[in-house]
């Protein structure tokens, strides 16, 4: 049974590009959460996807937006990028049970974004 | 807004030590869960409490959780090396989960 995976690993941009990060759950989960782990840091929620739909949002600007897939992959993306998005960028899959949906997590191993 | 505290930030244990890491939140939660990373890797869940008084305990880790004292506990006894990792807790405020700085720990021959 695979864990949460995501693609690409590693990945090198350049202030103002754009980037799009990719998840899939693990298998029999239907929600996927996002998070930003700057270095020497604990990670930061982004947003919760469930049902096709952002459920819950924290505090970063609208340059992230994310998307769910009916298969229930999901994709983080960042628009115009800066140094300061420089992070492992962590999504975590979970299994919905009404209003609460973080009953255990599952973390992918995460993508290293690098903006120079 | 919602803050969690955790204590010490380092630590650096000796073999068979034993010692507790601190979680203090701000706002009324009774989901709390707490989770290992070794360097370079991702998260490990290793518990979540759901309720005031929890206990859940496993191998030399234990934790617990008092929701009127917004603080959680993970103990560690009789510490080995491979217990050598950053601990992170995280609380629940609908959906929107928050973590702490992380603990750092060290064990020591």
């Amino acid at each position: 049974d695979a864990g949460v995976t995501q693609s690409p690993t590693h990945l090198i941009k350049t202030r103002g590009q754009q980037v799009t990060l990719r998840c899939s759950p693990k298998s029999g989960h239907d929600t996927v959460s996002w998070y930003q782990q700057a270095l020497g840091q604990g990670p930061q929620f982004i947003f919760q996807y469930y049902e096709e739909e952002e459920r819950q949002r924290g505090n970063f600007p609208d340059r992230f937006s994310g998307h769910q897939f009916p298969n229930y992959s999901s994709e983080l993306n960042v628009n115009a990028l800066l140094l300061g998005d420089s992070a492992l960028y962590l999504c975590a899959s979970s299994f919905a049970l009404g209003a609460a949906t973080n009953e255990k997590l599952f973390f992918g191993s995460g993508t290293q974004l690098s903006v120079l | 807004e919602l803050k969690v505290e955790q204590n010490p930030l380092f630590l650096s244990m000796q073999e068979g030590k034993n010692y507790t890491i601190y979680c203090n939140y701000s706002t009324t939660s009774d989901r709390l869960y707490w989770y290992r990373q070794d360097p370079g890797k991702s998260l490990e869940s290793l518990f979540v409490l759901l309720s005031n008084g929890a206990v859940k305990q496993e191998g030399r880790l234990m934790a617990s959780l008092d929701t009127k004292a917004r603080l959680s506990t993970l103990h560690i006894t009789a510490a080995v090396h491979d217990l050598s990792a950053t601990y992170f807790c995280a609380v629940d405020i609908n959906n929107d989960m928050r973590f702490g700085a992380g603990t750092r720990l060290t064990v020591k021959p």
